[in-house]
């Protein structure tokens, strides 16, 4: 199994612009999670889908971040527009209905100028 | 107050030492305790899963949970250069949402 996929691995924007960041999460796993990781705020959730569907989206920041996931393989998070202050590494993780264990992609590190 | 608080470290150690990594949490509900590790430019992986009190072995790792002190722990034996990483505590009520403690780097020196 290639484990949790997420593209771009890095990205460098400058401010203003739209970013999207990809997911491909594990087959088979129903859940999927965007995260956001600073030194200062530590790891957060920003929103979780079950079966394709948004549960919680309650970490979202702001109405600039939007996620989607139009199939089981497939979940993007939009910025749009971008700020300075998002950047930060954004992971996508996926897990089995039911399980506290979650598998995490690599991560996209995102630099916004 | 943060749910959960954790020393960021650094911490350093020689190889061969035992470390002991801990978290601190406020909210009782919490019944499911995790920690992660985490290599430089990584992302997360499950190292250790325990649910409510007591203790867990793998390996050279042992995860403890103390719910009365609301207090966790994991403890690396005879650590190695390779357990150089960032652990990250995560607690979960039994819902969706897991709450990660800030991460705390560990060197180990050869």
């Amino acid at each position: 199994d290639a484990g949790v996929i997420q593209s771009p691995r890095h990205e460098v924007t400058e401010m203003g612009q739209e970013v999207t960041l990809r997911c491909k999460p594990i087959s088979g796993h129903n859940s999927l999670f965007w995260y956001r990781q600073t030194m200062m705020r530590g790891l957060e959730l920003l929103i979780y889908f079950n079966n394709n569907v948004p549960i919680d989206d309650s970490g979202m920041p702001e109405d600039r971040f939007s996620a989607k996931m139009p199939n089981a393989s497939f979940s993007t998070l939009k910025i749009q527009p971008s700020e300075p202050r998002d950047s930060a590494v954004y992971f996508c993780a996926s897990s089995l209905l039911d399980s506290y264990e979650q598998y995490f992609g690599p991560g996209t590190r995102l630099t916004v100028t | 107050q943060k749910e959960v608080e954790q020393d960021p470290g650094p911490l350093s150690v020689p190889e061969g030492a035992i470390v002991s990594l801990n978290c601190t949490y406020s909210n009782s509900a919490f019944q499911y305790f995790m920690w992660y590790r985490q290599y430089s430019r990584k992302g997360p992986e499950l190292l250790m899963y325990t649910y409510s009190s007591g203790n867990k072995e793998d390996g050279r790792f042992t995860a403890q949970v103390d719910k009365s002190s609301k207090y966790i722990s994991l403890f690396i034996r005879d650590s190695q250069p390779s357990d150089s990483a960032t652990y990250l505590c995560a607690l979960n009520t039994g819902g969706f949402k897991t709450i990660f403690g800030a991460g705390t780097r560990l060197f180990v020196k050869a």
